[in-house]
């Protein structure tokens, strides 16, 4: 089964740090541009980052550039983010996805985890 | 950076009513790059339209995307009970892409 399964969400309080993870499964991890996007408590979606096939190419927003890092390792078909000096504004469910086609940036998501929540409160 | 605009905020219709979303985009979005995607309480997003006007596999005929440039439109055509959602309108153009705020439909 096509899937992605995040993990390592959790409470948090302000300034520490936290690493995310996503596993992929039922597909060639590899092959796949992965995106890092969230969602704060009744909010809208806010993209976060992008990574290419290999790992060789990331893209973060400006809003967390310097903060948060996304990488990949292709040999645990898994994806993470890195996310240092959290702030309250940081609190949201973190999702994982999947672009449709290998090897090239589509910047669309055809394939989406159930998220991990992310709290950050003293 | 390209900024969304979705409007309205909250579209109240009734099952069998048609339903238009519009995306406004602050500059215009290359090759037309306009995704949407649906979104229920408690899921994650699903993808809907892609490039504009593509539907996604699976997606229904009923739903329908259209525009060019900085004007988008997401519409359905006849509502059924599972399509009342929060939608997204996200550009796929370049390296850093964004949603827009989201439209909800209610019944």
């Amino acid at each position: 089964q096509v899937q992605l399964a995040e993990s390592g969400g959790g409470v948090v309080q302000p300034g520490m740090s936290l690493r995310l993870s996503c596993a992929g499964s039922g597909f060639t991890f590899s092959s796949y541009t992965m995106h890092w996007v969230r969602q704060a408590p009744g909010k809208g979606l806010e993209w976060l980052a992008a990574i290419s096939h290999e790992g060789s190419l990331t893209y973060h927003a400006d809003s967390v550039k310097g903060r948060f890092t996304i990488s990949r390792d292709n040999s645990k078909n898994t994806l993470y983010m890195d996310m240092n000096n959290l702030t309250p504004e940081d609190t949201a469910i973190y999702y994982c996805a999947r672009e449709p086609y290998t090897f090239v940036f589509y910047y669309y998501m055809t394939l989406w985890g159930n998220g991990t929540t992310v709290t950050v409160s003293s | 950076e390209i900024v969304l605009t979705q409007s309205p905020g909250t579209l109240s219709l009734s099952p069998g009513d048609r339903a238009t979303l519009s995306c406004g985009a602050s500059q215009t979005i290359g090759n037309n790059y306009l995704a949407w995607y649906q979104q229920k309480p408690g899921q994650a997003p699903r993808l809907l339209i892609y490039a504009s006007y593509r539907r996604a596999t699976g997606i229904p005929e009923r739903f329908g995307g259209s525009g060019s440039g900085t004007d988008f439109s997401l519409t359905i055509s006849r509502l059924e009970p599972e399509d009342f959602a929060v939608y997204y309108c996200q550009h796929h153009s370049n390296s850093h892409p964004a949603f827009g705020q989201g439209t909800k439909v209610e019944i």
